[in-house]
């Protein structure tokens, strides 16, 4: 079955205590994005992947880093994550960026710092 | 740059009753125009998308969308709605000359389908 695997899809850490979350696609996309979506302000774009090696900052890039080493995986680190970072996360791919093509989201990963 | 706006938090809907959920956006360019839609404790599903040729834009569940260039609109509509329609409903867009741009989406509408 074609998907985007997120894990985990809860988590519960304490402030400054580095966390990764992962992101697997079995579509051979291209491009692959980080989503936070929080009440009122819909989804806004964490950063983004072209392709292996290619990331780039979407709208609010501070506190987070990812990586593209392989096609399929595209995780995201949070090194000293804060409380204003708890949110909701969404890890998507798409075949090519640029082009008509939509998303496919993952199920989403339910982070609370405390 | 690219942005959506969806003015409506909420929108109630008697079942069976047609149902509009609306969606302005802009571009600098051309756009392509999607709607998602999220059920609890879930991710984004597609729904439908508009790239060109036809204004009308039929997608899953019987949803339907029209895009409106002169107006900048692409809302989403169904003639008869049902309960289990309740979800929240993201329309987004992506310039089609915006490069990496990735998909800019609105902040979302609630859609609460009374029985």
């Amino acid at each position: 079955e074609a998907q985007v695997t997120q894990n985990p899809r809860y988590l519960i850490t304490v402030t400054g205590k580095k966390l990764t979350v992962t992101c697997s696609q079995n579509m051979n996309h291209e491009y692959m994005s980080w989503y936070r979506q929080d009440p009122g302000l819909g989804l806004r774009q964490i950063y983004y992947s072209m392709n292996v090696e290619v990331t780039d900052k979407g709208d609010v890039p501070e506190g987070y880093k990812v990586s593209r080493k392989e096609k399929r995986n595209f995780p995201l680190i949070l090194e000293s994550p804060s409380p204003n970072q708890t949110s909701l996360y969404f890890c998507a791919s798409s075949l090519m960026s640029g082009q008509g093509d939509g998303y496919t989201f993952g199920s989403g990963t339910r982070l609370t710092v405390v | 740059a690219q942005s959506v706006a969806q003015p409506e938090d909420q929108v109630n809907v008697a079942e069976g009753n047609p149902l509009t959920v609306k969606c302005t956006y802009s571009v600098s360019g051309n756009p392509y125009l999607f709607w998602y839609v999220q059920y609890p404790n879930r991710g984004l599903q597609f729904l439908l998308k508009y790239i060109t040729g036809d204004n009308l834009v039929k997608g899953s569940y019987g949803f339907e969308a029209e895009f409106n260039k002169s107006q900048t609109s692409f809302h989403l509509k169904k003639p008869s709605a049902l309960v289990s329609d309740s979800a929240l409903y993201f329309c987004a867009v992506r310039d089609m000359g915006g490069g990496a741009d990735g998909l800019t989406f609105g902040k979302g509408t609630h859609l609460i389908i009374q029985p």
